[in-house]
């Protein structure tokens, strides 16, 4: 089984619906991520999380909220989706082993269209 | 603020040659830097990470190297192979422990 899983793994939308992604681990890590990804750009960071009680905005929060419900789970919403939201959506856990030797580690992605 | 280049975009090679792919970051005051591949439908996975401190990683095929002071890192792939065909991202981490990504470069290696 996957460490990280993300569902669904695709997804259509029309402009203003309120949709969530959602992210389950099982690697026991305290911090957890939500990146999109746009065609030939990087992943940017939207928001993260360090532990249940800790909520932090990325670089590109705007659109976007999120809840962490327990260690493990870690949901994205679009609140009311707009058309530049479609992109390819990751969700990422590393554990706090001390700054300069974290990794993270990925889940395969949610792909998100909004027409 | 950060940013991570990676050029090209693309590339394309024979089987069995070497691949080398660049990275550079404006940012010197990096904690680490890590090499990711990226295939299709799947997530992303971490192949190498080093540390500010060291020059080079090493890890089979893969060969990583740091220059700090001039803003780059090198990814190389020995003797490569239609496996190797993926798209390959660097990430720089800096002050706040945050991840910036370069753009990816995106290999084919034709058998």
């Amino acid at each position: 089984d996957a460490d990280v899983t993300q569902t669904p793994r695709n997804r259509i939308t029309k402009t203003g619906k309120r949709i969530m992604l959602e992210c389950s681990q099982t690697k026991g890590h305290d911090r957890m991520y939500w990146y999109r990804q746009d065609p030939g750009l990087g992943l940017r960071l939207i928001y993260y999380s360090f532990d249940v009680k800790d909520i932090n905005k990325g670089e590109i929060s705007d659109g976007y909220s999120v809840s962490r419900q327990a260690q493990a789970k870690f949901s994205l919403s679009l609140e009311s989706a707009i058309p530049n939201q479609t992109a390819l959506y990751f969700c990422a856990t590393s554990d706090a082993t001390g700054i300069g030797q974290e990794t993270q580690y990925f889940g395969p992605g949610t792909r998100l269209l909004v027409l | 603020k950060q940013e991570v280049t990676q050029i090209p975009a693309a590339l394309s090679v024979p089987e069995g040659e070497n691949l080398v792919l660049n990275c550079s970051f404006t940012d010197s005051a990096i904690y680490n830097l890590q090499w990711f591949r990226q295939d299709p439908g799947k997530g992303l996975t971490s192949l190498l990470l080093i540390q500010s401190s060291q020059r080079e990683q090493t890890s089979g095929r893969l060969n990583a190297s740091l220059d700090k002071s001039s803003g780059r890192s090198t990814l190389y792939i020995a003797a490569s192979q239609p496996g190797d065909s993926a798209t390959y991202l660097c990430a720089a981490r800096a002050a706040g422990n945050k991840l910036t990504f370069g753009g990816g470069t995106r290999v084919l290696v034709k058998p």
